[in-house]
């Protein structure tokens, strides 16, 4: 089964400063994809970022952008140019590609609480 | 504005009643998910249906009941077998394949006493 792992259950930054959440995951398949995801105090989970695994390049959003390396089954965040807004609980998610039953399921990490300092 | 809407956002339950959180998508997906999420912990997938009239088991089930009868509707059912039922309940919706991400409804918030 695949696990997704966020070691870092906090982090804080100065606002406009850039931070970069950790997300790594096991996995024995070769096609799946990453996302990323930001949990508000509304608690409404939103898409940050995807990332398809047979893609190279990185995926970026604006201020967002990841750092994937497949060989290492890493996954992390990059946020620039932090804004007050981007407070949130943000979990790094996991799916297979692959057509089986119930491959279509996420699966989450733990979570890292960003906080951003005025 | 499509979207998915759960109702109602917060319930209250008094311990041995069964009570049924709503779900419903106007996004025209076909699967269907429902998620658990507990203080410091990530989500837990409960149910998932990937067409109407079918349903498979997630990880922590067990305690829980769901229908498909609608592409519309997902109902999540917490019985009174569940152990410990209180917990924030999001229900997703996608595309059933590619690379395509769920959408979340706002949740439910079920508080058990």
């Amino acid at each position: 089964a695949q696990t997704v792992t966020q070691s870092q259950p906090e982090m804080s930054v100065q606002e406009a400063e850039t931070v970069t959440l950790s997300c790594t995951y096991d996995t024995s398949e070769s096609d799946y994809y990453l996302f990323w995801y930001k949990q508000p105090p509304s608690r409404q989970m939103i898409l940050v970022i995807r990332q398809e695994a047979y893609k190279q390049q990185n995926a970026t959003e604006n201020r967002f952008s990841v750092n994937f390396q497949k060989a290492a089954k890493s996954f992390s965040l990059k946020i620039s140019d932090s804004q007050l807004g981007d407070a949130a609980m943000y979990f790094c998610a996991y799916r297979s590609a692959e057509d089986k039953g119930g491959a279509q399921k996420l699966v989450f990490g733990q979570g890292t609480r960003l906080t951003i300092n005025p | 504005d499509g979207g998915i809407t759960q109702s109602p956002k917060y319930l209250f339950r008094k311990e041995g009643q069964n009570v049924t959180l709503s779900c419903e998508q106007n996004l025209n997906h076909d699967a269907m998910y429902w998620y658990r999420q507990d203080p410091g912990q990530g989500l837990r997938l409960i149910y998932y249906s990937q067409i109407v009239n079918d349903f498979q088991k997630g990880d922590i089930a067990e305690g829980y009941s769901v229908s498909r009868e609608k592409k519309e509707s997902f109902p999540l059912t917490v019985t009174s077998a569940q152990k410990n039922p209180t917990a924030f309940y999001l229900c997703a919706s996608s595309i059933f394949l590619g690379p395509y991400e769920q959408y979340f409804g706002p949740g439910t918030r079920l508080t058990v006493t």
